[in-house]
């Protein structure tokens, strides 16, 4: 079982949606990240939130917009996606601030298909 | 800037066979190193880790892996693989600056395929 939780599982949206992508982690880790994930790629970074401060943001297309209401939530607000935009959306988690020498904890992820 | 390289896309183990998972790294530094395993449909599991000290560590589900930095490199090691061993294994490594959170760098991955 993993110890952080990312909800939906799946989620079909339309380019003109709204929707949310939330993650929870209750190990009282300090940072938390999201990631995206093509098939058969690596996971790429895409947001760092340490403290609940936006530490990281990798370039990503303002279309994607990221929440840390407190420590334990970390939510991605989706807007006008392009269907390349198509994915698995990886939440992770890490203690204190340092995120480089801390391991990182993911959940199972959110499938993202954009028609 | 930190990479990962992970030479070997497909591999294939007859099941009971030991298991070698190649793995480099690129960083000025010493660098935190891990070792990730995806199964379909998954997220990522922490196999095992190296910050410092003993290069040889030892992981989950059997595994274990030597950090070498004279030929930078982290391989994964299993004396005997299991057929639910089949999966995605990713290398990856941390900046280790400190002063901050920061994401990992992963390698490109390496599919394990078990013969019966």
């Amino acid at each position: 079982d993993t110890e952080v939780t990312q909800t939906p599982k799946h989620l079909v949206m339309g380019m003109t949606n709204k929707k949310s992508l939330k993650c929870e982690q209750h190990m009282g880790h300090r940072a938390m990240y999201w990631y995206k994930q093509k098939a058969k790629k690596p996971p790429e970074l895409m947001f760092v939130y340490s403290y609940e401060k936006l530490s990281i943001n990798e370039s990503v297309p303002s279309r994607f917009s990221p929440e840390c209401p407190n420590s334990s939530l970390l939510n991605l607000h989706l807007h006008a996606l392009q269907p390349e935009d198509s994915a698995l959306y990886l939440c992770a988690s890490s203690q204190g601030g340092t995120g480089g020498n801390q391991p990182q904890h993911f959940g199972d992820g959110t499938r993202l298909s954009i028609l | 800037a930190q990479s990962v390289t992970q030479p070997d896309i497909h591999i294939t183990v007859s099941e009971g066979a030991s298991l070698e998972l190649r793995c480099n790294y690129s960083y000025g530094a010493t660098p935190y190193l891990f070792w990730y395993v995806q199964s379909p449909g998954q997220g990522l599991q922490l196999l095992l880790k190296y910050f410092s000290g003993d290069t040889l560590v030892q992981g989950i589900k059997g595994f274990e892996a030597e950090f070498k930095r004279s030929q930078s490199s982290f391989n994964l090691r299993k004396p005997s693989v299991h057929w639910s061993d089949a999966a995605e294994y990713f290398c990856a490594v941390g900046e280790g600056s400190g002063g901050g959170a920061d994401g990992l760098t992963f390698g490109k991955g390496t599919h394990l395929i078990i013969q019966p």
